[in-house]
């Protein structure tokens, strides 16, 4: 069964500056897509960025980018130029490419908090 | 297009009582997914359709859950006798075949059994 790990239960950034937040996962899968999930409080869960496993490049989006490790099965996401909005729960979450079920498997989580 | 919506946001209940949630994909999408996220965990996947067909359940969906999907548009998750470990945010999720595979989420139903 596919397992995803998220070490960092809090983070803290200053507004501004770059944060990074850790995920590593465990599957023998080839194939599979990775997913930063960003959770406010009391606010519904929104996709933040995804990575397909079979492309070397990593993904980015605006202040986030991803650090996609394959061998290492890592995939850390970075958020430049922290803002207070930024502040959240952060999952990352893994899904098999094959199959019929697209079910996400989500890690524990990172609460992030941004300091003004 | 509105976006996945979930009725009620909270609910309180009494152990024993049933609860039923309802969930309001995002129109083209065929696909909905089922989540339970207790507190410090991230979601875990509990049941999913595909149209009105529901394809795979997980072993936390005991015989007290049943969820239906009827027309291949909104879903309702039933809970009989609830129990206190019920206690748990439900998330909702759709998904269109063929799309690029991003699952968007409801706000959630709010359990609390006391």
């Amino acid at each position: 069964a596919q397992t995803v790990t998220q070490s960092q239960p809090e983070m803290s950034v200053q507004e501004a500056e770059t944060v990074t937040l850790s995920c590593t996962y465990d599957t023998s899968e080839s194939d599979y897509y990775l997913f930063w999930y960003k959770q406010p409080p009391s606010r519904q869960m929104i996709l933040v960025i995804r990575q397909e496993a079979y492309k070397q490049q990593n993904a980015t989006e605006n202040r986030f980018s991803v650090n996609f490790q394959k061998a290492a099965k890592s995939f850390s996401l970075k958020i430049s130029d922290s803002q207070l909005g930024d502040a959240a729960m952060y999952f990352c979450a893994y899904r098999r490419s094959g199959g019929s079920n697209y079910k996400l498997t989500f890690g524990k989580g990172t609460l992030l908090t941004v300091n003004p | 297009d509105t976006g996945v919506s979930q009725d009620p946001r909270h609910k309180i209940t009494k152990r024993g009582q049933n609860v039923t949630f309802r969930c309001d994909p995002i129109s083209e999408h065929n696909r909905l997914y089922w989540y339970r996220q207790t507190l410090g965990q991230g979601p875990e996947f509990l049941t999913y359709f595909q149209n009105e067909a529901q394809l795979e359940k997980s072993r936390l969906l005991s015989d007290r859950f049943s969820a239906e999907r009827p027309k291949g548009s909104f879903s309702t998750l039933e809970i009989q006798r609830t129990e206190q470990g019920d206690s748990a945010m439900y998330l909702c999720a759709s998904i269109k075949d063929g799309a690029d595979g991003t699952q968007y989420f409801g706000p959630g139903t709010r359990l609390l059994v006391l």
